[in-house]
């Protein structure tokens, strides 16, 4: 059974802390991500890893920074954290190649800053 | 660039019955792939069905179908006999063929009544 697991399900930080938030998927994807979702807004792509050390920026990468050491792990690094990046942040991580590309996600990480 | 559109934030439907959720996208593209992704609350994004724009036969997994119009740019799920645990966030989220990257619409909510 595939699983894409995330370090915390809640967190609470305060405003400029550095904030960790990792992922780890055991499906041997090529392809990590991280989206961040607010009501009303669906999911925005912060950024994305196609392979260890590679990744793009997404849609809204302001304030964020992530690192991919291992292809099976993808952390998201807030590095001084603000009351506007409080939301649910999700992992996911797909094959590079292979039908449609599905996406798996983790259950998210709620981040409250305070 | 490319959006989705859901232009219904909630719906509600009896245990039973059948229920359409609509999704429009814009793009200039004429090979992509079409997702509905569903959300439980409190539980992870899971794909619930796919469609590529080059087939032209709509696809179906069990209860769910989907009616893809590709000269409307139009995706809907339809979702029949209705189950208590059909309840959660629709996502419907459109990729380029050349690339992994999914755009996603923001949401709706689907409420079952038993």
């Amino acid at each position: 059974d595939v699983k894409v697991t995330q370090s915390s399900r809640y967190l609470v930080k305060r405003t400029g802390e550095k904030v960790f938030l990792e992922c780890v998927q055991d499906m041997d994807h090529e392809n990590m991500f991280w989206y961040r979702q607010d009501p009303g807004l669906g999911l925005r792509l912060i950024y994305f890893s196609y392979d260890v050390k590679m990744k793009e920026k997404g849609d809204i990468p302001e304030g964020y920074s992530v690192s991919r050491e291992k292809k099976e792990r993808f952390s998201l690094i807030l590095e001084s954290a603000s009351t506007n990046q409080t939301s649910m942040y999700l992992c996911a991580s797909s094959r590079f190649s292979g039908s449609a590309y599905e996406q798996y996600f983790g259950p998210g990480t709620r981040l409250t800053v305070t | 660039a490319q959006t989705v559109t859901q232009s219904q934030p909630e719906m509600s439907v009896q245990e039973a019955e059948t229920v359409t959720l609509s999704c429009t996208y814009d793009t200039s593209e004429s090979d992509y792939y079409l997702f509905w992704y569903k959300q439980p609350p409190s539980r992870q994004m899971i794909l619930v069905i796919r469609q590529e724009a080059y087939k032209q036969q709509n696809a179906t997994e069990n209860r769910f179908s989907v009616n893809f119009q590709k000269a409307a740019k139009s995706f809907s799920l339809k979702i029949s006999d209705s189950q208590l645990g059909d309840a959660a966030m629709y996502f419907c989220a459109y990729r380029r063929d050349s690339n992994y990257q999914l755009i996603w619409g923001a949401g709706t909510k689907l409420i079952i009544k038993p």
